[in-house]
């Protein structure tokens, strides 16, 4: 078990660009989520997924932003038209629906968005 | 809403300091509660959880108790190291898929 993975780590982009952002969740995971992480303060939750299916998106989640789990495994979060504003760490975690580790969500190490 | 407040920091003791983090939350229903910790560089790990109500998380010689009547889950160690050294986060995990709903965090300065 490799934990959840991120990719890139880091990520300077210029206003007006799209930028995407790939999470590889734990392989037994059906429960993928990401939030946004900004200076000083917690991770706030962007949407969920429940294997391939999108079931849940904040209001932060302007329509800017999209995320797609087209197979139930690895996760993408596209972002169209960056503004400075974006800029922020972007967590992924996943976790399980069932077993002893159920409801804990492991969290992958970021990718930190630069915006220009 | 849901949410979580937990105290401002930064936290600063010594080596061997008793510790205390206090965390409050406003939820409906009974939440489950957890306390993740950010080292310098790394990414957020879970320290403990509490699931229902007077049950007691621990980890790490670190402790926090789900506390309904109060609506607090206070994060507790007895003696603190300079490893210690990291952001808190205090957050519960609403009754529908589970999302996190996370405090500001704390961040807590161990010198030897």
């Amino acid at each position: 078990d490799t934990g959840v993975s991120q990719d890139p780590r880091h990520k300077i982009t210029k206003r007006g660009q799209n930028v995407t952002f790939r999470c590889d969740p734990i392989s037994e995971h059906n429960r993928l989520y990401w939030y946004r992480q900004t200076l000083g303060q917690g991770p706030e939750f962007l949407t969920y997924f429940q294997n391939e299916a999108q079931l849940e998106k904040s209001r932060l989640l302007s329509d800017r932003f999209s995320a797609e789990r087209p197979k139930g495994s690895f996760s993408t979060l596209e972002i169209q038209r960056t503004e400075q504003g974006d800029s922020a760490m972007y967590l992924c975690a996943s976790s399980s629906a069932s077993g002893p580790a159920y409801n804990e969500q492991f969290f992958g190490p970021g990718t930190r968005l630069t915006v220009l | 809403g849901n949410s979580v407040t937990q105290m401002e920091g930064p936290v600063t003791l010594s080596e061997e300091a008793f510790l205390t983090i206090n965390c409050t939350y406003t939820a409906t229903g009974y939440p489950s509660l957890f306390w993740y910790v950010q080292y310098p560089g790394e990414g957020l790990q879970l320290l403990l959880k509490a699931t229902k109500a007077d049950d007691k998380g621990s980890n790490k010689g670190f402790e926090a108790t789900y506390r309904k009547e109060t609506t607090s889950f206070h994060l507790e160690k007895g003696s603190v190291q300079v490893s210690d050294s990291a952001v808190y986060f205090c957050a519960l995990s609403d009754l529908g898929f589970q999302k996190l709903v996370f405090g500001t965090g704390t961040r807590l300065l161990v010198s030897p």
